[in-house]
């Protein structure tokens, strides 16, 4: 079957490099945002989150931005390790009742020794 | 502590053909929802449920029918399958959407329709 990383964005870097994945969300009314990281083969898996009224949260090796002005948001690896290799996906939240996730397409992050 | 289950983890389907995708999760969470992934496109929302007996249509909820009688189980029910059915699906559970918690995936189902 085909890879859902074709057709994807990619960013290659070398290992020990700091990696800069983007995403630009799509609604001023979001609240919420997560960052998840998709190896292949498997499931998202929760990275890091930040709610609205901030615009940076450190977590280990990561850190995500957030630029409520441009609708941007960031995730920084830190010394990237090839084990970082993977699809890495934003997703937003409009905090409306029973609020769901909207996510972005994705970038895959390909990570050389 | 098993998380989110998914089975099968492959299917392969005739065209017409019916099935059923089987999610459980073991946190007791009130939040269930099921994602088809495609070739670039992300993940889509198919239908979510925000406690037993609530359920709800997503982004693409089309030949897709989903029942919630327990916290545990989620099952996604394809009536009449078609090739454009074909991806990669995924159910994802989280404690309660009001609140800034992440959700928990499973592996997912690769499902093809011939």
């Amino acid at each position: 079957g085909e890879s859902v990383g074709l057709h994807l964005p990619t960013l290659s870097v070398q290992e020990g490099d700091n990696s800069i994945i983007n995403c630009a969300y799509s609604n001023s009314a979001s609240d919420y945002f997560i960052w998840y990281k998709q190896e292949s083969g498997k499931g998202p898996q929760f990275i890091i989150d930040i709610r609205s009224n901030m615009d940076k949260r450190q977590g280990q090796r990561v850190t995500v931005l957030l630029n409520k002005t441009v609708k941007h948001l960031s995730l920084q690896i830190a010394a990237t390790q090839p084990g970082d290799s993977a699809v890495y996906f934003c997703a937003e939240r409009v905090n409306s009742g029973y609020s769901t996730l909207t996510f972005g397409k994705g970038t895959m992050l390909l990570v050389s020794p | 502590n098993a998380g989110v289950t998914q089975t099968p983890k492959f299917q392969v389907l005739k065209t017409g053909q019916s099935m059923t995708l089987q999610c459980a999760q073991d946190m007791n969470h009130e939040y269930m929802s099921w994602y088809r992934q495609d070739p670039g496109m992300g993940l889509r929302l198919i239908h979510y449920s925000v406690g037993a007996g609530i359920t709800d249509q997503g982004e693409v909820p089309n030949g897709y029918n989903v029942s919630r009688s327990t916290t545990e189980d989620f099952p996604l029910r394809l009536l009449s399958a078609a090739p454009s059915q074909t991806s990669v699906y995924f159910c994802a559970s989280s404690y309660s959407p009001g609140v800034n918690t992440e959700a928990f995936f499973g592996q997912g189902t690769r499902l093809t329709v011939v």
